[in-house]
């Protein structure tokens, strides 16, 4: 089976600096997946780790441990434009399908 | 179009009725998802099209679930004899392959079953 864990609502001030923690337990794991989801919206990619490390692109970094099962999404100098749920998601082997963790409320205040 | 497009955006039905969403992927993009989100709740994976293989549909809740690719292009997601709790936005997911990370999603059909 799978489980993604993360947590359910945070709350951050602007500019400050968020850490977004997933962890998870599947079969035939084959990348891990972080997505940004505005109200209403349709979600939109963020970012992609298969290996162990981190990987940055501008404001936001993801890391991935594989061998803990546990995965991170940072935000850098947070804007209220960041207030969105961030939603976690496996890959598996087989197929293209993800398995989406219940997403974390971010709220940033000014 | 450039994204993937829905429709409808909204459809409120009477419990018992049959419902069709449909989605169209961008151009060339040979693999289609579909997903539902439930208020407050996470994505859950329905059915998965790639090509000419044959659909994985191991998300679909029930058999009142079936969804259809014709042309390798756009799909039509029907459910039969609604129920309340089929209520939730429905996405639309397409990518260029199955081996391609990044899945690009519609907007969503928010069904209303009342």
């Amino acid at each position: 089976g799978q489980n993604i864990d993360q947590p359910t609502e945070m709350t951050a001030t602007e500019g400050a600096i968020v850490q977004i923690n997933c962890t998870y337990q599947t079969s035939g794991f084959n990348g891990l997946f972080w997505y940004q989801q505005h109200a209403g919206e349709a979600p939109t990619f963020l970012s992609y780790n298969v290996l162990d490390g981190l990987e940055e692109k501008g404001r936001f970094s993801s890391f991935l441990s594989r061998s803990k099962g546990y995965s991170y999404l940072l935000l850098k100098e947070l804007q209220m434009k960041d207030s969105a749920s961030y939603l976690c998601a496996v890959k598996r082997n087989q197929g293209g399908k993800l398995i989406f963790g219940q997403g974390t409320e971010l709220s940033v205040k000014p | 179009g450039a994204g993937v497009s829905q429709s409808p955006s909204n459809k409120v039905t009477e419990k018992g009725k049959d419902v069709e969403l449909r989605c169209d992927p961008i151009s060339g993009h040979t693999a289609l998802y579909w997903y539902r989100q439930s208020l407050g709740q996470g994505l859950e994976f329905l059915i998965y099209f790639q090509g000419n293989s044959a659909p994985d549909k191991s998300g679909l809740p029930s058999d009142r679930f079936s969804a259809e690719r014709t042309g390798g292009s756009v799909s039509t997601l029907t459910i039969q004899r609604t129920q309340q709790e089929d209520s939730a936005v429905y996405l639309c997911a397409s990518s260029r392959g199955s081996s391609y990370n990044e899945q690009f999603f519609g907007p969503g059909t928010r069904l209303t079953v009342l």
